[in-house]
């Protein structure tokens, strides 16, 4: 199968400094990928949608200006959250959808990122 | 729009029992696809299991199989011979087929104990 992968796997940081967190897609071009917040035992939480080539779509109650990506190549894409506070912890995964043709066969996710505001 | 609802935080069963987890959703969408994702102490998220709502027949995979009930809404995963590995948080989820981006709607998830 295709493979997802993030760097960095787990990031420490002082209050109020950005961290970016990346998410590669290693063996297939992702025209869109997804980025995920989860808190420790819950369910993945929608943050937004990445488009390659355009802005992406933030779903509703996620600050725009707080949580950052950039979708630079069919390969990458970055979320920067900006001016981080404790409780911005949490564990943050990617995903790709693959395509066969123009269908959405199966969705791939990277193995995620934890993050610490200290 | 879809939801989808775990109504069993946590389950447990014996190694090598079998055990089911339910899922049931909501939707005004005929044609749709449903997922059963496993995400183990690791976190990493793995596909366990696939439906297409337009098929008829249950899904299996080796140990794993569904009980997909169109009408009623319900897509529960049935996990055979229990092993220890299979100790995890399962995720269902739905995914309309009219979705070019494979958008993907979360349950709650149910965490599940395997006991030697």
């Amino acid at each position: 199968g295709a493979v997802v992968s993030q760097h960095p796997s787990w990031v420490i940081c002082k209050s109020g400094t950005s961290v970016k967190i990346e998410c590669r897609s290693l063996d297939f071009q992702a025209t869109t990928m997804f980025w995920y917040r989860q808190f420790p035992k819950q369910s993945l939480m929608l943050m937004a949608t990445s488009n390659e080539g355009s802005k992406a779509t933030y779903e509703q109650g996620v600050e725009k200006d707080k949580f950052l990506i950039n979708h630079a190549s069919l390969t990458l894409s970055t979320l920067t959250v900006t001016s981080a506070h404790p409780e911005d912890s949490s564990f943050y995964i990617c995903s790709a959808p693959w395509r066969e043709g123009r269908l959405v066969d199966e969705q791939f996710f990277g193995p995620g990122t934890r993050l610490t505001v200290l | 729009a879809q939801t989808v609802t775990q109504s069993q935080p946590e389950m447990s069963v014996q190694e090598a029992e079998t055990v089911t987890l339910s899922c049931t959703y909501d939707t005004s969408e005929s044609d749709y696809y449903l997922f059963w994702y496993k995400q183990p102490p690791s976190r990493q998220m793995i596909l366990v299991i696939r439906q297409e709502a337009y098929k008829q027949q249950n899904a299996t995979e080796n140990r794993f199989s569904v009980n997909f009930q169109k009408a009623a809404k319900s897509f529960s995963l049935k996990i055979s011979d229990s092993q220890l590995g299979d100790a995890a948080m399962y995720f269902c989820a739905y995914r309309s087929h009219g979705s070019n981006t494979g958008k993907l709607i979360f349950g709650q998830g149910t965490t599940l104990q395997v006991k030697p």
